[in-house]
């Protein structure tokens, strides 16, 4: 399968815990999402890499919020000390350099904090 | 201000018929991307069809097709002939810029629900 693959595909954790999700986009492109969706609601950007360079933050990434794609493959968004509103399903989308081309989406993390 | 706007929160269509689900969008810049996604409730954003801001012609994708009005920043999604595997929620996005550059940016979404 060469689509974009999510890990893990859920995970409960409680509150003030560590979290590391990973993603590893269709292996020909350069360009990477973080996006957050919660329930009822459409996705609301995170994030963006081009190859290893983090290009975009959004204001809602807070500073518990971290992402990196070191090698400008697989990509990782940790959040640190989590609160119950992080709870959401984080997506993760790739793309190729060009401009007329789609983002396909991973099949997300969902993310429950107890 | 929204830059994707979806008046829609939900639309009901019966079987084999069309719908038009609604995007209007809001950008200054001349090079853009709009782009049509479904999400079944199994989760995962399937993509739909795509209309670049130069396009001439209307997109169309089998049983999909945008109504894409430039003037009227709006770039409504038609689906024909209407399955109950359309029931999901339908997502409008742009991208912006010179090469698209910019993030995508999601409209709030249409949950369409197809009665059989």
């Amino acid at each position: 399968d060469t689509g974009v693959s999510q890990n893990p595909r859920h995970k409960i954790t409680k509150r003030g815990q560590n979290v590391t999700f990973r993603c590893d986009p269709i292996s020909e492109h350069n360009r990477l999402y973080w996006y957050r969706q919660t329930l009822g609601q459409g996705p609301e950007f995170l994030t963006y890499f081009q190859n290893e360079a983090q290009l975009e933050k959004s204001r809602l990434l807070s500073d518990r919020f971290s992402a990196e794609r070191p090698k400008g493959s697989f990509s990782t968004l940790e959040i640190q000390r989590t609160e119950q509103g992080d709870s959401a399903m984080y997506l993760c989308a790739s793309s190729s350099r060009t401009g007329n081309t789609e983002a396909f989406f991973g099949q997300g993390t969902r993310l429950t904090v107890v | 201000a929204q830059k994707i706007t979806q008046t829609q929160p939900g639309m009901f269509v019966q079987e084999k018929e069309a719908v038009t689900l609604d995007c209007t969008y809001d950008t200054s810049d001349p090079s853009y991307g709009l782009f049509w996604y479904k999400q079944p409730s199994s989760g995962e954003m399937i993509f739909l069809i795509y209309q670049g801001s130069y396009d001439q012609q209307n997109a169309t994708e089998g049983r999909y097709s945008l109504n894409f009005q430039k003037a009227r920043k709006s770039a409504n999604l038609v689906i024909s002939a209407s399955q109950l595997g359309d029931s999901a929620m339908y997502f409008c996005a742009m991208r912006e810029g010179p090469n698209y550059g910019q993030n995508f940016v999601f409209g709030p979404g249409t949950r369409l629900s197809v009665l059989p």
